[in-house]
């Protein structure tokens, strides 16, 4: 079945500063790709997503470009602020059924 | 979370003891699907639901059932807890591959 890493947290960062969390996902075919952010106290909610390959997502400042040669889907944004603060989640899937990562803890201070 | 509603959203029961744990969906998508969150191991697919009476196990099924009699209703049962499943369950809903919406959570303690 598919499988998906992603870099190990946590990850602390200073307001306006860029952020990459990687993520490497594999698969058997094509996969969808995504990644989802959780706040505290709440559910996942879908951040991006790409379908195929050189696909790029974006939302909200944050940006990853579906890359098939490497199979990476990175989360890249260029001014974290504090309200970034989450988990976040890089997610594969065919079909019905997604696979995620264990998640990134991100903490952005003023 | 619009759209899904999880009870308990707390819960604290005794070891051997069955529980039973309820989503509640008011989009009407076709496909549910229960999660469990544990540190270090993210989200992990337990069972999931492609139809009303249509289920299939995910990748931690032991020890858990299902049952969807409504499209809006997607019940989890453990039939008789144990401490390795305190855990933080989530329903997500989804009508197609990958978008899926997720509920706020139930966060179950087996002591």
């Amino acid at each position: 079945g598919d499988s998906v890493t992603q870099m190990e947290g946590p990850v602390t960062l200073s307001e306006e500063a860029f952020l990459t969390i990687n993520c490497t996902y594999t698969a058997t075919g094509y996969p969808s790709l995504f990644w989802y952010v959780q706040y505290p106290g709440e559910g996942l909610q879908l951040l991006l997503k790409a379908t195929k390959a050189d696909d790029k997502g974006s939302n909200k400042g944050f940006e990853a470009t579906y890359r098939k040669e490497t199979t990476s889907f990175h989360l890249e944004k260029g001014s974290v602020q504090v309200s970034d603060s989450a988990v976040y989640f890089c997610g594969a899937g065919s079909g019905s059924r997604l696979t995620f990562g264990e998640g990134t803890q991100l903490t952005v201070n003023p | 979370d619009a759209g899904i509603t999880q009870s308990p959203r707390h819960k604290v029961t005794e070891t051997g003891t069955p529980v039973t744990l309820r989503c509640h969906q008011t989009e009407n998508h076709r496909y549910m699907y229960w999660y469990r969150q544990d540190p270090g191991h993210g989200l992990r697919l337990i069972h999931y639901s492609y139809g009303v009476k249509d289920t299939d196990k995910g990748e931690v099924s032991d020890g858990y059932s299902v049952s969807r009699s409504k499209t809006e209703d997607f019940l989890l049962t453990l039939e008789s807890a144990t401490s390795s499943q305190t855990s933080v369950y989530f329903c997500a809903i989804s009508e197609e591959p990958g978008l899926q919406g997720f509920g706020p959570g139930t966060r179950l303690t087996v002591t």
